[in-house]
């Protein structure tokens, strides 16, 4: 299976923060990496697809750059409704395998 | 679009779930949709998916065996029959609309979920 590690674990920010979240793949996956976003009690939203393709309705705040094995989210200038938990997800081989999730909270 | 579980709840290790993903808004012969879950307190784990045509299923090993999804087109709804349970399969359990960009795959709509607890 593929392994995908996130990093940090958290992170404590401001709003008007930039704020980068990494994900590394224990091997290579080309750009089939998604990343979600994900608010307590609530099921994970689409973010990104294809590593750096912004999903429709999303802001242009959030970012995504990488391929191969190593990945990047990017949220330039935080706002108070981006503190939340972040995952990244595989989708080049099964089994899909995600991150273990980046919490951005308030500093 | 709209994906709505239900049939989660409580029961002891060793029974049985079936869990029901009603959805609406889109084609759904032409999509597959898979199922993930999470843990209290815990990340993603993806557990199954099937295409859009009934074939393909896969499972994550630790519900191989156990775990069957199944779909009925005519009435646009995927099923995950949960056998043989354990502690370990308490989670919020998601199904999930695929779609892909070339080869990358991706999660685009969610259902809220439902929860499952294992004990006794």
């Amino acid at each position: 299976d593929i392994q995908m590690t996130q990093s940090p674990s958290s992170v404590s920010a401001s709003v008007g923060d930039r704020v980068t979240i990494t994900c590394r793949a224990s091997q290579g996956i080309t750009n089939c990496l998604a990343w979600y976003q994900q608010k307590p009690g609530k099921a994970p939203k689409l973010l990104m697809y294809a590593a750096s393709t912004l999903q429709s309705g999303v802001p242009s705040r959030f970012s995504g750059s990488g391929s191969g094995t190593e990945f990047t989210l990017t949220i330039t200038s935080l706002q108070p409704e981006d503190f939340a938990s972040y995952f990244c997800q595989q989708t080049n081989s099964f089994p899909w395998t995600f991150g273990q999730g980046t919490k951005v909270e308030f500093k | 679009v709209q994906l709505v579980e239900s049939g989660g709840g409580v029961v002891q290790p060793g029974g049985s779930l079936r869990l029901s993903c009603a959805t609406s808004g889109f084609t759904f012969s032409t999509y597959g949709i898979h199922w993930v879950r999470q843990g209290p307190g815990k990340g993603l784990v993806w557990v199954s998916r099937m295409k859009s045509d009934g074939s393909g299923t896969i499972y994550a090993d630790s519900v191989k065996g156990r775990f069957t999804i199944s779909r009925d087109n005519a009435k646009n709804t995927v099923y995950l029959q949960m056998n043989s349970l354990r502690a370990e399969d308490t989670a919020v359990y998601y199904c999930t609309r695929v779609r892909y960009s070339g080869s990358s795959g991706y999660f685009d709509n969610w259902g809220q979920g439902t929860l499952v607890t294992v004990s006794s």
